[in-house]
């Protein structure tokens, strides 16, 4: 069973740059076809996708963020990551990483939703 | 504010079939599969449903999705509390900057 876990500061000072891990472990990173992405949630509020990266590398932002957003993949250390630059108090959210498949039941189009979460790390955005 | 809208709210009581709404437009719902998770207070989303009507393992048919044009709706029958949670629909936008996973702003339901 393939379980995500966050990492991370969770205190982060404004204009600093935000770095995250997403620990992948109960599989390999670099097996299989599967998305790797990144969502937030601000406190009470709802959520809203940052970003993946395919398990070739390729990768899709979302385009508000996009200036300011990296993901990347450490297939050594079973890991993603990710990077948001240039930070402000409106960054401050819980941040989940999530998994999605190409594949399922024989269909491969990468329509199969985002099936394993990580339990989310708070990230705080103050000075 | 939510590229898809979902009402704030929805309620029933045990037993009931509540269902919670989803409007898009032509460049999400109505071009994209539409997805349905599911958020227990204090925990992490759940897949509940995706590409519009398919349940993954695990998930009670109690729950089902449908699509019509560029709206969608999530149907819960045979309420249950442990179903109290808030629900986010998703879709793929086709947006001119890109494509980009869109939500809706979440519907709290509250088993009476």
């Amino acid at each position: 069973q393939v379980q995500l876990q966050e990492s991370g500061p969770g205190l982060v000072k404004p204009s600093q740059t935000l770095s995250l891990t997403c620990t992948v472990s109960g599989g390999s990173i670099s097996s299989g076809s599967y998305y790797w992405s990144w969502i937030r949630q601000p406190a009470g509020k709802g959520l809203e996708w940052i970003g993946r990266i395919y398990t070739s590398g390729s990768t899709n932002y979302n385009p508000s963020l996009k200036s300011r957003v990296t993901i990347s993949v450490d297939t050594s250390k079973n890991q993603f990551s990710l990077k948001l630059s240039s930070v402000t108090a409106a960054d401050t959210a819980v941040y989940y990483c999530a998994r999605a498949p190409y594949c399922t039941n024989g269909v491969c189009d990468g329509s199969h939703g985002m099936d394993v979460w990580g339990q989310g790390t708070t990230v705080t955005v103050s000075s | 504010q939510s590229v898809l809208t979902q009402p704030p709210s929805a309620s029933g009581t045990p037993g009931q079939r509540v269902t919670i709404s989803c409007s898009g437009s032509s460049s999400n719902i109505g071009s994209n599969y539409v997805y349905w998770y599911q958020q227990l207070p204090g925990t992490a989303p759940k897949l509940l449903i995706y590409r519009n009507n398919q349940r993954p393992s695990g998930v009670p048919d109690r729950f089902s999705g449908s699509k019509s044009g560029t709206s969608a709706s999530l149907a819960i029958s045979g309420l249950r509390s442990e179903d109290e949670a808030d629900y986010y629909c998703a879709a793929w936008d086709d947006s001119l900057s890109g494509p980009e996973v869109v939500f809706g702003g979440g519907t709290k339901l509250t088993v009476l």
